[in-house]
This record gives structure tokens, C-alpha cells and sequence, in this order.
């Protein structure tokens, strides 16, 4: 069974701080790595993703670090917010299908 | 809106009874899948669709379970002779086979299915 292992299981930073979120994959035929923003009640939504030909993808406060050779990638949420806090969620989809694979998620708290 | 929508949001229902949830996608998006997701853990894979045929089952999926696509627009999902082991958020997402945001998956709000 292929997994995908999400650590710190949750994370309590100052609003300004620099949360950082890691995940670790098994299958090196996974091409596409996106993180999810959840909160209480509410579906997944899409915060951000890369595929494995760059190292690193920035969208507005919020940063990808991919290390192909190590199968891990990690989040980093810059100027971090008391509304960041929510539970993210890495995935990946599943080498030959297009299922996801999800972490099982950080909890994330944002002191203001 | 133009994003995935889950009707009903909220299910309780009794030990025993049939339950449907429906799931409409994103208009252009070919692929419809759905998963399962029990507080605390992440959304697991349950089955989806290209347009009208459902292409994998998890095994999660008993034979209790079953999901349709008909004509590959809305979706539904039925759980047959529901137990507590049940009660879970139903997610459904979907998500285009080409273009720039190919493969990505947009998840509407859930249904939360409680059974007592």
C-alpha cells in the first residue's frame, strides 16, 4: 500500500511565524504534489502544488521545497496568520491511477 | 457559483436505513471521484468516474456502496443498510483530463453522514 507520511501532526506558531509542514512519499512514479487547506466543516481546498521537475514553488505566503532525491516535499507558510489555522493535508496521486493519496494532516494554530 | 456542489450537507440517519448523496462537478471536468474522510485523518479514496464509467473501486467500498455517474454529469452515492462504521464526511471532487489544471482535484463542502 502505497502511503504518504505527514509530520508534525500539529503546530502552534506566533502570528509571523514561519510554519513548516513535511511530507514523505514512497512511489517515485508520483509526478504531482499538491497541498490542501482544510477548516472545521468545510471540504479540501486546493492551497498550492508542484511536479518534480522544480525544486521550489512560491504562491503569495506560502512556499513548496521539493527534494526529488530524498521523495520528500514540504510546506512553508510565510507571515504565518490566525487565519491560517486550519488542517493541511499533503497528497499525491497514486503511481498508474489518478486517485489521491492523502497525509494524514497538520493542525496548524496561528497565534494572534 | 461555478464549483463542485454535495447535496445534502447534513445526513443523520438510523442504523439500518439507505442513504443517497449527490455530487455535481465542475461542468468541464471529465473525472469525478469521491472519498471518505473520519475526524482526524485524511480523505481516503473510495471510487471514480471518467465521464460516465467508473473506472476503480477502493476496497473501502463494500458491497453496500454503490456510485453512479449517469450521462457523466451528476453523481450519486448510496450506502445500503447503513452502520455507525459509516458515519464519516463524503467528499466529492472533480477534476479536468487536459489543459493546465489537468489531474488537479477541486473537493466540494462534504456531506456529513451521521448514523445512530
Amino acid at each position: 500500500q502505497q502511503q504518504v507520511k505527514q509530520s508534525p501532526q500539529s503546530l502552534i506558531v506566533q502570528k509571523g511565524g514561519i510554519p513548516i509542514i513535511n511530507c514523505a512519499y514512497e512511489n517515485t512514479a508520483f509526478d504531482y504534489f499538491p497541498w490542501y487547506q482544510q477548516f472545521p466543516g468545510k471540504g479540501p481546498a486546493l492551497l498550492i502544488a508542484i511536479r518534480p521537475d522544480v525544486s521550489e514553488k512560491k504562491e503569495g505566503r506560502f512556499t513548496i521545497s521539493f527534494n526529488k532525491s530524498a521523495k520528500q516535499f514540504s510546506l512553508h507558510i510565510m507571515d504565518s496568520q490566525p487565519g491560517d489555522s486550519a488542517t493541511y493535508f499533503c497528497a499525491a496521486p497514486h503511481s498508474g491511477t489518478y486517485k489521491y493519496i492523502f497525509g494524514t494532516g497538520t493542525r496548524l494554530k496561528v497565534l494572534a | 457559483d461555478t464549483g463542485v456542489s454535495q447535496d445534502p450537507r447534513h445526513k443523520i440517519t438510523k442504523r439500518g436505513q439507505n442513504v443517497t448523496f449527490r455530487c455535481d462537478p465542475i461542468s468541464e471536468h471529465n473525472r469525478l471521484y469521491w472519498y471518505r474522510q473520519t475526524l482526524g485523518q485524511g480523505p481516503e479514496f473510495l471510487t471514480y468516474f471518467q465521464n460516465e464509467a467508473q473506472l476503480e473501486k477502493s476496497r473501502l467500498l463494500s458491497d453496500r456502496f454503490s456510485a453512479e455517474r449517469p450521462k457523466g454529469s451528476f453523481s450519486t452515492l448510496e450506502i445500503q443498510r447503513t452502520e455507525q462504521g459509516d458515519s464519516a464526511m463524503y467528499l466529492c471532487a472533480s477534476s479536468p483530463t487536459s489543459g493546465r489544471g489537468k489531474n488537479e482535484q477541486f473537493f466540494g463542502p462534504g456531506t456529513r453522514l451521521t448514523v445512530l
